[in-house]
């Protein structure tokens, strides 16, 4: 099975500040027939469903505010939150989907000062 | 619009059984695979099980392979996931999915989740 490693698990910033998630995965996610990396994030706020933010490393889910980045290759992935807001207050996961089983990082706490 | 409504979770001893159900409209179900998440109470997303759009592939994740099946009727648009020999372990909020147009496993749509709660 492949292992996803996030980090931090927690992190607290101020509004207006940008964040970087890391995910480290046990193997590459890069498929050598089509070049791209199998690596999805996703953000869960406090009682709610999670929701797509971004697939194969850094497409953009629509609807997506461009200050979310993904980024990457191989076996390490980055989130970028640029300039971040007070509804950004979530839970944030990453999640391979190279093969099964379907694996997700233990997720990342942000918390704005 | 999709929507994705799980139903079924409850408190069931340990080792009893369980049939959740995640009932989808505003889209054609039988043209999508589906699959079953779980979350622990404060903790993190597992992906439990997927079921392809004619049944004809079926995953499952080792914490439940031999324990849980997954299976679907898509004359109903109705997905279900049976939990068999339930554990405490098991105590999560239970979420199905499906993937956005785009070909792929990760994942669009999310219901909002029906609770199970193995305990004696």
């Amino acid at each position: 099975d492949i292992v996803m490693t996030q980090s931090p698990s927690s992190l607290a910033v101020s509004a207006g500040e940008t964040v970087t998630i890391n995910c480290k995965s046990s193997q590459s996610l890069l498929s050598r027939v089509n070049h791209k990396n199998y690596l999805a994030w996703y953000q869960q706020k406090p009682g709610q469903s999670p929701k797509l933010l971004i697939y194969l490393t850094s497409t953009r889910e629509s609807g997506v505010p461009d200050r979310f980045i993904g980024s990457g290759s191989g076996t390490d992935f980055t989130l970028t939150i640029s300039s971040v807001q007070a509804e950004d207050l979530a839970d944030y996961y990453c999640q391979q989907h190279y093969g099964f089983p379907l694996t997700f990082g233990s997720g990342t706490k942000l918390e704005i000062k | 619009e999709v929507q994705l409504v799980e139903s079924g979770g409850g408190l069931v001893q340990p080792g009893r059984s369980l049939r959740l159900s995640c009932v989808a409209s505003g889209f054609t179900f039988s043209d999508y695979g589906m699959n079953w998440f779980r979350q622990a109470p404060g903790k993190g997303l597992e992906w439990i099980s997927y079921i392809s759009s004619s049944s004809g592939t079926i995953y499952y994740a080792d914490t439940v392979k031999g324990r849980f099946t997954i299976s679907r009727d898509n004359a109903r648009n109705t997905l279900y996931l049976q939990l068999s020999s339930l554990r405490s372990e098991d105590t999560a909020l239970y979420y199905c999915g499906r993937r956005g147009i785009t070909p792929g496993f990760w994942f669009s749509y999310w219901g909002q989740g029906t609770l199970v709660t193995v305990s004696s």
